[in-house]
């Protein structure tokens, strides 16, 4: 069945080094992806996102790439703080209402 | 103030009592979700809406009704509560044809 999954449940990152966070999906129809921040407590937030046309986007301090012939996803924060700590999560797009969520990996930055 | 706001944020009930979670949306959109989120599972769709006369259940309908009661309203409701519909809520709203999809902060719900 169609589903989106993450390589990593956690990532452990040094304060200042850059991340990358991993997402596979399975939909070849998907054309729109979408990365969250989810910190304890709090609704998901949009962090980025890239249609299919493209290959790679660019943020403040974030990145996503996107590789259709592997249907692989990433997200990667520069110099990450330790405000970035958090659950990360990807979703995909496929039309009409069905957006396909993650489970999510969790960072955690190590002063 | 949030774009998308749900009440109440957390709520204890006992099984069997009906519960109600709502939610408003200034963002202007005309669709509006509900999601379950559980520990170890990413957010599955409970019930979807695309405009006040168009509702329409989701991969875990069973056990929830939902109210469109404006454009920017959309409640849930459990009516007969139970143990294993202890979750974290979600409200969500997104522009038509898809697009970024904006998420309230949750409603915690306890079903003892």
């Amino acid at each position: 069945g169609e589903s989106v999954g993450l390589h990593l449940p956690t990532l452990s990152v040094q304060e200042g080094d850059n991340s990358i966070i991993n997402c596979a999906y399975s939909n070849s129809a998907s054309d729109y992806f979408i990365w969250y921040k989810q910190e304890s407590g709090k609704g998901p937030q949009f962090i980025i996102d890239i249609r299919s046309n493209m290959d790679k986007r660019q943020g403040q301090r974030v990145t996503v790439l996107l590789n259709k012939t592997v249907k692989h996803l990433s997200l990667q924060i520069a110099a990450t703080q330790p405000g970035d700590s958090a659950v990360y999560f990807c979703a995909d797009y496929s039309g009409t209402y069905k957006y396909i969520f993650g489970t999510g990996t969790r960072l955690k930055v190590l002063a | 103030d949030a774009d998308v706001t749900q009440t109440p944020r957390n709520r204890i009930t006992k099984t069997g009592k009906r519960i109600m979670l709502e939610c408003s949306q200034t963002k202007g959109h005309d669709r509006m979700y509900w999601y379950r989120q559980d520990p170890g599972l990413g957010l599955r769709l409970i019930y979807y809406s695309f405009d006040v006369k168009d509702i329409n259940k989701g991969e875990i309908s069973d056990g929830y009704s939902v109210s469109r009661q404006a454009q920017a309203k959309f409640s849930l409701s459990l009516e007969s509560a139970i143990p294993n519909q202890t979750a974290l809520y979600f409200c969500a709203t997104s522009d038509p044809g898809g697009g970024t999809i904006y998420f309230g902060e949750g409603s915690w719900l306890t079903v003892v």
